[in-house]
């Protein structure tokens, strides 16, 4: 089964980093690991997504375990508007479907 | 560029009432899938086309059809609707699925608020 397993809620400070866990110990060796937010009341939105190596862009960086058991989403400087539920998903390595968990819900602190 | 759309936004149905949900994107993208999300829960697949002419199953199939119409629009029926099936409904669509499937972003649409009485 394509599980992630992911905290159900985190706090953090505004203007301080944040480190989303993900344990995926089911993920194959083609799987990508995906990470999505969702605001309230909006559909989930694509923020990174990695194979093998850290990956950074414009919003976020993923850090990923060498045996890609799990990995960890960072938020260099936190603001208000991310304050979001965080899903990490791979896909099945048959037919593609994107399977979301619980996420973790990230609250920032002003 | 309008990205995944979806209507009705807002619907409300009395218990046995059938409607379809309409989702189009412009992205000439080759899949499209059918989420739901009920209150404090993640989305799980309903159903998903990973190209125009194919339909599979997801999680949670039972109660809904889904007629991919050409590459830009899928939607979804509801043919006899319960309260069970009260949710908010996402489409979503991204250029690749499939065997090998690794790292397309998929896009979203805004919801379908869906009750039903």
């Amino acid at each position: 089964d394509a599980k992630t397993t992911q905290p159900n809620s985190m706090e953090s400070n505004e203007e301080e980093p944040v480190h989303l866990p993900c344990n995926h110990s089911t993920i194959s060796g083609t799987d990508y690991i995906h990470w999505y937010r969702q605001l309230p009341s909006q559909g989930p939105e694509y923020v990174i997504h990695g194979l093998t190596s850290n990956v950074n862009n414009r919003m976020a960086s993923l850090a990923i375990a060498e045996d890609r058991k799990s990995s960890t989403l960072i938020l260099h400087r936190a603001t208000l508007r991310d304050a979001a539920v965080y899903y990490c998903i791979f896909t099945y390595n048959q037919g593609g479907k994107l399977i979301f968990g619980q996420g973790t819900e990230l609250s920032v602190k002003p | 560029n309008a990205g995944v759309t979806q209507t009705p936004k807002f619907q409300v149905l009395k218990t046995g009432q059938s409607m379809t949900l309409q989702c189009a994107q412009d992205m000439n993208h080759n899949s499209m899938y059918w989420y739901r999300q009920d209150p404090g829960m993640g989305l799980r697949l309903i159903y998903y086309s990973a190209s125009e002419g194919t339909t599979d199953k997801g999680e949670v199939p039972n109660g809904y059809n889904v007629s991919r119409l050409n590459k830009r629009e899928f939607s979804l029926r509801l043919e006899s609707a319960a309260p069970s099936q009260t949710s908010v409904y996402f489409c979503a669509s991204s250029e690749f699925s499939g065997i090998g499937f690794s790292g397309n972003t998929i896009y979203f649409g805004e919801g379908s608020w869906l009750t039903v009485v």
